[in-house]
């Protein structure tokens, strides 16, 4: 079946602007996640959504990112007033439910989309 | 919060031999400790994954095993092949609050045939 996707692939922007990114996760997965990946930073996880409950956004760096999630499916990102800093590649994974029965492979495991690699310029 | 170091960050082997990471976890209330493989440009992908309840978990040539008093867990991979060169890392999380993973700092392993 078709696994997590994101869009754009790549996003160039300049320092001040605004982006959208997106990700569209595993059909029936209630848990979504954002992680951004940096050279400095490693994987450092941003916010969480489960099912239709607030979301959980103790990662986010900086009150310039916000995330939503519609009809508890597809996801945004939008980073504000992007600065040199936030140039990463941000990923978004999906997780069947983060609770459940364990099998030969955990209901826990996150599932990665391919990422958007930002750079602001 | 939860802090996973990973060593080491890079790790050199020779195709057959086994290699090792390790990663030591911080916050005693986590359970559940993924491995993902990354290869380059490539998304993160679960190699294999342990609960808090269990010491060890097999699958063919790759294992993981998990001491909880010590705060610590490792991959090991057995007779490996040059598909085995990748990133690797390791996680953390606390299930029940929402399992947000936190990963050690990666570890750049690199299999010579």
């Amino acid at each position: 079946g078709a696994g997590v996707s994101q869009s754009p692939s790549n996003k160039v922007t300049e320092k001040g602007k605004d982006v959208e990114l997106r990700c569209d996760p595993i059909s029936g997965h209630t848990a979504l996640y954002w992680y951004r990946q940096s050279l400095g930073q490693g994987l450092e996880f941003l916010i969480y959504f489960q099912g239709n409950s607030a979301p959980d956004k103790s990662g986010l760096p900086s009150d310039r990112f916000s995330a939503e999630r519609t009809g508890g499916s597809v996801s945004t990102l939008t980073i504000q007033r992007t600065q040199q800093e936030d140039s990463a590649v941000y990923l978004c994974a999906s997780s069947l439910s983060r609770t459940g029965t364990s099998g030969p492979r955990s209901s826990y495991e996150q599932y990665f989309g391919p990422g958007t690699r930002l750079t602001v310029t | 919060g939860e802090n996973v170091e990973q060593h080491p960050s890079t790790l050199s082997v020779q195709e057959g031999d086994s290699a090792v990471i390790k990663c030591t976890y911080s916050d005693s209330a986590s359970n559940y400790f993924p491995w993902y493989k990354q290869e380059l440009g490539k998304r993160p992908q679960l190699i294999i994954d342990i609960r808090s309840n269990v010491g060890e978990k097999k699958d063919q040539r790759i294992a993981v095993t998990l001491n909880k008093t010590a705060k610590h867990f490792s991959l090991h991979i057995t007779e490996t092949q040059p598909e085995d060169s990748a990133v690797y890392f390791c996680a953390a999380s606390i299930v029940a609050a929402g399992n947000k993973l936190t990963f050690g700092g990666g570890t750049r392993v690199l299999v010579k045939p």
